[in-house]
């Protein structure tokens, strides 16, 4: 079992629509990020978070450290927000493995209709 | 502020050879970390670089290699080379590494072993 598990793994909607995208981990940690990848292969970090609500624009971003779960939204889709939404997280000590490395999501690959 | 750069953009290599690939992050940023990013795997953690030194490592075999300059460019390093290898290796920059504070990321640099 993937210790960073996403869902949906595909995800088509109607512009305007509120959408979003889970993301469960087994892991202790110490922050989550929300990544976006577009076509092409750029990289921005949208959220780097280790408690509560992150907003920004359109985009909001949560976390339950005790549910071991985060959640990105998406209000009001646009097209210009397809993408493909990667979450990865940094192992916390004493948790297995080697601290501090970032552990990966499949993604989830957003495709927002006009 | 200039961003992350990655060279070269793209690299076509042959089996057996070895390939270095180049990363500059933000000015001021001392953290240096590289993923790599296949169809079958999704991203990896390759290992992390702190004023110099290797902070982290993923779990890649001793043909990965890196190394950090004092004005915090670094180099990717990856010997004998084999199919499995061609991939999107990306790079980030943050200020005090990953899980501290935000990450930037590089545009990539797309490897094809042949």
């Amino acid at each position: 079992k993937n210790e960073v598990e996403q869902s949906p793994q595909n995800l088509t909607a109607q512009e305007g629509e509120f959408i979003t995208i889970n993301c469960s981990y087994s892991v202790g940690i110490s922050a989550l990020h929300w990544l976006q990848q577009h076509p092409g292969g750029g990289i921005v970090s949208l959220f780097m978070l280790s408690s509560g609500k992150k907003k920004h624009g359109r985009l909001i971003a949560t976390i339950n450290i005790q549910e071991k779960h985060s959640s990105l939204h998406i209000t009001a889709s646009h097209p210009r927000d397809s993408a493909v939404y990667i979450c990865a997280v940094i192992r916390a000590v004493g948790y297995g493995g080697s601290q501090g490395n970032l552990i990966f999501g499949k993604g989830t690959k957003l495709s927002v209709k006009p | 502020k200039a961003g992350v750069t990655q060279t070269p953009r793209y690299l076509i290599k042959t089996r057996g050879q070895q390939v270095t690939l180049s990363c500059s992050p933000i000015s001021g940023h001392r953290s240096v970390s590289w993923y790599q990013q296949t169809p079958g795997q999704g991203l990896q953690f390759l290992f992390e670089y702190f004023s110099e030194t290797q902070r982290n490592k993923g779990n890649f075999p001793g043909r990965f290699s890196g190394r950090q300059f004092s004005n915090s460019r670094s180099e990717m390093n990856v010997s004998t080379l084999e199919l499995g290898d061609s991939a999107l290796y990306l790079c980030a920059s943050s200020s005090q590494g990953q899980g501290h504070t935000e990450a930037f990321f590089g545009q990539g640099t797309r490897l094809t072993v042949v």
